[in-house]
């Protein structure tokens, strides 16, 4: 099965700077990679999502970027702010299982003011 | 966007009793809903897929007979913690996808279960 790993599983930066988050896949068949937002006690909500048939997402300040050679895809923050402060959750879905999500482990993000 | 319900958002009880939680997607037919554990900062884990009009599909090691599930409608799937011990207190996260493949799966708000 797919196996989907997430680093860091912590992040601290400075309100206005970047922050970047990775994510690596091991199944080749997975074509499908959303990104979820979790805030402490309340539900993950999609923030952006990249199929595999293209390399870069991009929405106002966030941003995905996949490499399917090298099975791994990235969520790029810029000009953060503390209400970026969140749990984020990659995941990967393959293309002969619609059903199955496969999540990362999460990042803490913290955007210190 | 699609919006998916769940209740109760809390619940707290004694050990023994069986809980029942459910999930209803709002405005739009869900023919498959999931139901996901998280335990206090670790990610979802998935533990069962509800396919409307038939039986659930269970992960390994979780008991089919410990949580029960019935999704007997496009738009409402239950989930029973049955029995519940303390080990059973958690966040249980429901998700509906949209009856077309493609697209992405929305969480409820969530149920805090605690057993004391």
């Amino acid at each position: 099965g797919e196996n989907v790993e997430q680093h860091p599983s912590t992040l601290s930066v400075q309100e206005g700077d970047s922050a970047v988050i990775k994510c690596t896949y091991s199944d080749s068949a997975s074509n499908y990679f959303p990104w979820y937002k979790q805030e402490l006690g309340k539900r993950p909500q999609l923030i952006i999502d990249i199929r595999s048939n293209v390399g870069e997402k991009k929405d106002q300040r966030i941003a995905v970027t996949l490499n399917k050679t090298a099975k791994h895809f990235s969520l790029h923050i810029t000009e953060t702010q503390p209400e970026d402060s969140a749990v984020y959750f990659c995941a990967a879905r393959t293309s002969y299982n619609f059903n199955k999500f496969y999540f990362g482990s999460g990042t803490k993000l913290n955007v210190k003011p | 966007g699609a919006v998916v319900s769940q209740h109760p958002s809390r619940v707290i009880c004694k050990s023994g009793t069986s809980v029942k939680i459910e999930c209803r997607s709002l405005d739009f037919q869900a023919t498959t809903m999931f139901w996901y554990r998280q335990f206090p900062k670790q990610s979802l884990m998935l533990m069962a897929t509800s396919n409307e009009g038939s039986k659930a599909t269970y992960e390994q090691g979780v008991e089919k007979d410990k949580f029960l599930i019935n999704h007997a409608s496009l738009t409402l799937s239950t989930l029973t913690v049955t029995s519940a011990h303390p080990e059973d207190s958690s966040f249980y996260i429901c998700s509906a996808r949209h009856q077309f493949s493609n697209q992405p799966q929305h969480f409820g708000d969530g149920t805090r279960l605690s057993i004391l």
